[in-house]
């Protein structure tokens, strides 16, 4: 089965404008979560959706937003980007929650963000 | 708060040589740690989990709960091995929390 797709794949944004990105999950799964993987930070988790409702946020500003569908897919949006939004944005689905013991989370290729 | 830390950046070796990539974690409960792989131009992939108690591709790991570490080994490293490869655990909110990674280069 296909796995997780994330969408766009590149993309380059100026500082000030809003992005959204695009994931959608493995059939099947329900549980959705993003990270933000940069060469200083490494993978930073930013949320987690389960059943369309946020079950976890990472410590992003409010600038960094999300929400799933009730067909599991989900966007995250960055408001107001700046240059350090600049990253690979991951995108990974499960079954379960993450933290169910287990649980087996399986990640997309990513959206590579350029703020300019 | 849980910890997954990975002490080496890099790692180089030779084909052939034996490879030990470190983990060390902090945490309060009983832990559920993974080991991920991610190869050049691709999808960050699960390799293996402690509690399948598994070997993949000739990687193996063991949860030391004394020393609180969960190091990746493999006897003989093969040049396809080289990648970044991360360290993670389920933290108590349920987060998945990852190490800082390791870049793992094989030597011909």
């Amino acid at each position: 089965k296909a796995g997780v797709t994330q969408t766009p794949r590149y993309l380059i944004k100026t500082r000030g404008q809003q992005v959204t990105l695009s994931c959608s999950p493995i059939s099947g799964h329900r549980s959705v979560s993003w990270y933000q993987q940069t060469p200083g930070q490494g993978l930073q988790f930013l949320f987690e959706y389960f059943s369309e409702t946020q079950r976890n946020k990472g410590n992003f500003p409010g600038r960094f937003s999300g929400r799933q569908f009730s067909n599991s897919r989900s966007e995250m949006n960055v408001s107001t980007l700046e240059l350090g939004d600049s990253a690979l944005y991951l995108c990974a689905s499960s079954l379960a929650n993450p933290g169910t013991a287990g649980n087996t989370i399986y990640f997309g290729e990513g959206s590579w963000l350029t703020v300019v | 708060a849980q910890r997954v830390t990975q002490p080496e950046k890099l790692l180089s070796v030779f084909k052939g040589a034996p490879v030990e990539l470190k983990c060390n974690y902090s945490y309060s409960g009983s832990p559920e740690l993974f080991w991920y792989v991610q190869y050049s131009r691709q999808r960050l992939q699960l390799l293996l989990r402690h509690i399948s108690r598994e070997s993949i591709k000739g990687f193996t790991a063991d949860l030391n709960k004394g020393e609180t570490s969960f190091h990746l080994k493999k006897p003989f490293a093969q040049e396809e091995d080289s990648a970044m490869y991360y360290c993670a655990t389920y933290n108590q909110g349920g987060k998945l929390i990852f190490g800082q990674g390791t870049e793992l280069s094989v030597k011909p």
